[in-house]
């Protein structure tokens, strides 16, 4: 079975905190995501990767960068946290160059105060 | 069906009734449609897919259905149990060579004993 997890289920930060969410993959999949999810928003993607060191941005990047040094691990990175931050975030990935199934992870409920 | 704003549309049906969810997709040029079903405090999980060179695709008691022409999907839920209340999302891949996906804002499935 495809294993896709992250780093913390739970988190609360503060205001200009730089944070990280750290997701992990098992099954050597090269593209990875990351989406912020808010009741009646669905799913917005903040950034993607298809390969180590290689990343795009998707429709909501402002705010946060990302980090790929490993096929199986793709960060997600707060420099400065802000209270609008405040969301579910879902990490996915899929295991082809092109478009297929995505597997998610748990999510990490993110409070900024 | 889909909606854009804070509310989340929602659809309750009996237990044993089929279930029909509905979602409008904004880009023609999309070849690529998944259902997911996301339960309470997890994160998203397949349910069923189809390509743009089909209009109907079965599998375990689901059935999608994709009409190019209105730009609409569907999926069906026959013999709708307790299990199957979550919220289902639709997702389209635009052809634009993203490797990406993107979703909407998701229906609630609430089924009644």
């Amino acid at each position: 079975d495809v294993k896709v997890t992250q780093s913390s289920r739970y988190l609360v930060k503060r205001t200009g905190e730089k944070v990280f969410l750290e997701c992990v993959q098992d099954m050597d999949h090269e593209n990875m995501f990351w989406y912020r999810q808010d009741p009646g928003l669905g799913l917005r993607l903040i950034y993607f990767s298809y390969d180590v060191k290689m990343k795009e941005k998707g429709d909501i990047p402002e705010g946060y960068s990302v980090s790929r040094e490993k096929k199986e691990r793709f960060s997600l990175i707060l420099e400065s946290a802000s209270t609008n931050q405040t969301s579910m975030y879902l990490c996915a990935s899929s295991p082809s160059g092109s478009i297929d199934e995505q597997y998610f992870g748990p999510g990490t409920r993110l409070t900024v105060t | 069906g889909e909606s854009v704003g804070l509310h989340l549309p929602t659809l309750s049906v009996q237990e044993g009734d089929n279930s029909i969810i509905n979602c409008a997709y904004s880009n023609s040029a999309s070849d690529y449609f998944i259902w997911y079903k996301q339960e309470s405090g997890k994160g998203p999980q397949f349910i069923i897919d189809i390509r743009s060179n089909m209009d109907k695709r079965q599998g375990q008691r689901v059935t999608v259905l994709l009409n190019k022409t209105v730009k609409h999907l569907s999926l069906q839920i026959a013999a709708t149990q307790p299990g199957d209340s979550a919220v289902y999302f639709c997702a389209e891949s635009p052809d634009t060579g993203r490797r990406a996906l993107t979703f909407g804002s998701g229906t609630r499935l609430q089924v009644q004993p």
